[in-house]
């Protein structure tokens, strides 16, 4: 079966410091890959999908298969990126998400 | 573009009796929308997929007959909590994705249910 795994449950930045969050996955197959944010008090909302290999709010994400990781980097962090980030994957043919247990990242002024 | 409404936001009820839970999605159709659960501090936990039409597909250790989903519309899953009882209290969430945007594309969220049985 599929897992996400994200082993930082809390991680606290300085303000212009780079972040990354950590995401490892094990699937067989060739997954589809997703960063979701969830900022205090929203909903859950997309970030940004391997497949397109965009930036978003400058935040970037290589699928690296074979260290299968899908980390989310950021170079300078802002106050306002302060959020509950999940990793999500998607197997092949299948509709549903896995997410990870999601990391907490707080960007200290 | 892409929006899922759901409601209500928050319902507290008394135990043994039953909450309905509704999905919609505004502006696209969704042949299939996903009911997930959310404990605090935890991630979340995939209960069950509703497909259009048919019946649900459940989660393994999911109770089909506790936790009802119609999905009688492209556009409108509800998931109903019967007899609830606390340990149903969470916070429930629903997404679908709007494949009319291209198969890669993200899904899409529901603002969440806080449900309260006491």
């Amino acid at each position: 079966a599929q897992r996400v795994t994200q082993p930082e449950k809390l991680l606290s930045v300085f303000k212009g410091a780079p972040v990354e969050l950590k995401c490892n996955y094990s699937y067989s197959g060739s997954p589809e890959l997703f960063w979701y944010v969830q900022y205090s008090r929203q909903r859950l909302q997309l970030l940004l999908r391997h497949i397109s290999r965009e930036s978003i709010k400058g935040f970037t994400a290589d699928l690296n298969k074979g260290e299968t990781s899908f980390h989310l980097k950021k170079p300078f962090a802002q106050e306002e990126d302060s959020a509950m980030y999940y990793c999500a994957l998607k197997k092949g043919s299948a509709r549903q998400l896995t997410f990870g247990s999601g990391t907490q990242l707080t960007v200290l002024p | 573009g892409a929006v899922v409404s759901q409601h209500p936001s928050w319902v507290i009820c008394k135990s043994g009796t039953s909450v309905k839970i509704e999905c919609r999605s505004l502006d696209f159709q969704a042949t299939t929308m996903f009911w997930y659960r959310q404990f605090p501090k935890q991630s979340l936990m995939l209960m069950a997929t509703s497909n259009e039409g048919s019946k649900a597909t459940y989660e393994q250790g999911v109770e089909k007959d506790k936790f009802l989903i119609n999905h009688a519309s492209l556009t409108l899953s509800t998931l109903t909590v019967t007899s609830a009882h606390p340990e149903d209290s969470s916070f429930y969430i629903c997404s679908a994705r709007d494949i009319g945007r291209g198969e890669h594309y993200g899904y899409t969220f529901g603002s969440g249910t806080r449900l309260t049985v006491v």
